[in-house]
Order: C-alpha cells, then sequence, then structure tokens
C-alpha cells in the first residue's frame, strides 16, 4: 500500500509570511496526525483528527497555526505568520482508529529566515 | 509534566549488543513504542509493549517495567544501517491517540 505523503519536501521562507502544508494519509486511515520536530529533538503533537473532526489541538499554537481536514481524507497545516523558532520538520502520520502504530510521512523541511 | 527520558548518544561496533533505556514519567500510561529514525528520514515503527515483559521482533527487543515506569530497546547483531536515532514515545490514554515522543538517542554503529 501507499505511504503517507507530504508537500512539499523543503520551504524556506522569511519570517512574518505564510506557508501551508498538505498531507495525504494512508488509505483508510481515520486518524491523521500533525508533528513538529525542532532539530534534535523528538516530534512534537500539533494536532490529532479523527475522520475530519480535531481530537487534540492543545499544543496547537492558534494564534498563528490552522490545520483542517476537509472530507477525512487529506489535510492542510497552515503557519500565518511565521516566526524564526518555527523552523523544524513537519511530519505527518496517520494510523487506523485503535491501533497503536503510527505511519509517518517523509515530512517537510521548513526554514525561516 | 510530562518526561521521556532516554540517552542522547550511544556508540557500538558491528555484531555487538546495544540497550537503549527510557525512563517515563507522564499523567497517564498506555503503552510504549519505539521508532527509529535516519537522518532526514521518517520515523518508522519498531517496537511496542502494552504489558510488562519483553517483546522481541527479528534483531529487535523491547521490555517494559509498569511498576519502574521503564523501558529499554535491545538491538542485537548491529549492522551499519542501524546507525540511527531511536525514540521512545508513551501513548497516555489508549491505542490510537498521540505519542509523546523522548528526544531521541543517536546510536552510531561503526566497523
Amino acid at each position: 500500500e501507499a505511504g503517507v505523503a507530504q508537500s512539499p519536501r523543503y520551504k524556506i521562507i522569511e519570517k512574518r509570511q505564510s506557508v501551508a502544508f498538505w498531507c495525504n494519509p494512508i488509505s483508510g486511515h481515520a486518524t491523521l496526525y500533525w508533528y513538529q520536530q525542532i532539530l534534535g529533538q523528538g516530534p512534537k503533537l500539533l494536532i490529532q483528527f479523527q475522520n475530519n473532526g480535531v481530537v487534540d489541538d492543545s499544543q496547537l499554537p492558534k494564534d498563528r497555526f490552522s490545520a483542517e481536514r476537509l472530507k477525512g481524507v487529506d489535510s492542510t497545516l497552515k503557519i500565518q505568520p511565521a516566526k524564526l523558532e518555527d523552523s523544524a520538520v513537519y511530519l505527518c502520520a496517520s494510523s487506523r482508529p485503535d491501533q497503536e502504530t503510527q505511519y509517518f510521512g517523509p515530512g517537510t523541511r521548513l526554514l525561516v529566515l | 509534566g510530562q518526561s521521556l527520558e532516554q540517552p542522547s548518544e550511544v556508540t557500538a561496533v558491528e555484531g555487538a549488543i546495544v540497550q537503549i533505556n527510557c525512563t517515563y514519567q507522564t499523567s497517564g500510561f498506555y503503552g510504549l513504542s519505539w521508532y527509529q529514525q535516519h537522518d532526514g528520514g521518517a520515523p518508522t515503527f519498531l517496537s511496542y509493549n502494552g504489558l510488562d515483559g519483553l517483546e522481541e521482533t527479528g534483531r529487535f527487543s523491547s521490555f517494559l517495567s509498569r511498576s519502574d515506569s521503564y523501558g529499554y530497546l535491545l538491538l542485537q547483531e548491529l549492522q551499519m544501517k542501524d546507525s540511527a536515532s531511536y525514540f521512545c514515545a508513551v501513548e497516555e490514554d489508549q491505542a490510537g491517540t498521540a505519542l509523546i515522543f523522548g528526544k531521541g538517542t543517536t546510536l552510531s554503529v561503526s566497523s
């Protein structure tokens, strides 16, 4: 089966600009996660969806970050405006409900200058 | 607060055995997972422990002691391709909930 797809793979922007990332999960996976991974650290959850509903967005900086999962399949994560500290890899993962294994996409490497 | 502690770096030679420890302090606990991440790559699932004891998957084994809030990943017959970062991650609530990751252990395998 095809894995989790993400685009773009790399993005360089200047601070205060906006950026959007796209994720297509594994077919049939109802649960989708967005994680932020800063260099040298483990991934940190930003938001979790179950189908098209938000399960957990407690760690999402809502003043600048937003995410949606229309129709319960693809998802988009947006940052507006970006700050220098947003430089990180943004990982999308998916899983079946009640499954402990999460499948990660290759990530989007964001550099904010 | 939530914390997962694991060593930052481990070095070993090909053919050796390495153990990466993880101690955790979280609000809740449902299970402990281990993920491998090569430089520039995606984290990939290695092993999961929901109950105390040892789980074996080929050259990799993982152990959990819930009473000690402790687990480890054991890698046997090390190969150069095992050079990567290894993360322990806690599921606090139930299967399918988000993972809380440790900072990762960088394993370097030399010949």
